[in-house]
């Protein structure tokens, strides 16, 4: 089955520094890959997501960057801000079957 | 719409008892999930139903642990004879079809077991 490991589990980072979470994956057939944002105490939230056919997604201040071949994809925040102080989850999935989650990268913006 | 919801929010029951947790799909999701995510941790797959497909138990824990999903709506989850490592919350997901992959979670529901 798939195994996505996620680094690095905790990251702090100054206010307006960016910050850069990566995530692999073992199954070569798994083609959507989302990443979710989860505030202490409260149910996960999909922020970006990116699918196989492209490279690279971006969404203000958020991108997402793919690499098939090597079979790694990564979370990209510029300007990072202290709401976006939060665990970030990456996920892949082979579309119609289960989602494998990573074990969650604790991210601290210092005012 | 209205999204995820599951209930309850919170329970807390005695070793050795049943618990039953519920989860309410956005209407029209055919695929639903349940994961377990022990405090400070990660999402634990449990259990996956798609539409009329038999589910995808691989994840549950032990036999102690079971769902039910009625069709594309409602689904329950059973654990038996709780344990204390039981105690986490218990997470619901639904989704789309095949073509839509988004997960819409619910707000869990905190289980804790003493």
């Amino acid at each position: 089955g798939e195994n996505v490991e996620q680094h690095p589990s905790t990251l702090s980072v100054q206010e307006g520094d960016s910050a850069v979470i990566k995530c692999t994956y073992s199954d070569s057939a798994s083609n959507y890959f989302p990443w979710y944002k989860q505030e202490l105490g409260k149910r996960p939230q999909l922020i970006i997501d990116i699918r196989s056919n492209v490279g690279e997604k971006k969404d203000q201040r958020i991108a997402v960057t793919l690499n098939k071949t090597a079979k790694h994809f990564s979370l990209h925040i510029t300007e990072t801000q202290p709401e976006d102080s939060a665990v970030y989850f990456c996920a892949a999935s082979n579309t119609g079957n289960q989602f494998y989650f990573g074990t969650g990268t604790s991210l601290t913006v210092i005012p | 719409g209205a999204g995820v919801s599951q209930s309850p929010s919170n329970k807390v029951t005695e070793k050795g008892k049943d618990v039953e947790l519920r989860c309410d799909p956005i209407s029209g999701h055919t695929a639903l999930y349940w994961y377990r995510q022990r405090l400070g941790q990660g999402l634990e797959f449990l259990i996956y139903f798609q539409g009329n497909s038999a589910p995808d138990k691989s994840g549950l824990p032990s036999d102690r642990f079971s769902a039910e999903r009625t069709g594309e709506s409602v689904s329950t989850l059973t654990i038996q004879r709780t344990q204390q490592e039981d105690s986490a919350v218990y997470l619901c997901a639904s989704s789309e079809d095949f073509g839509r992959n988004e997960q819409f979670f619910g707000p869990g529901t905190r289980l804790t077991v003493l």
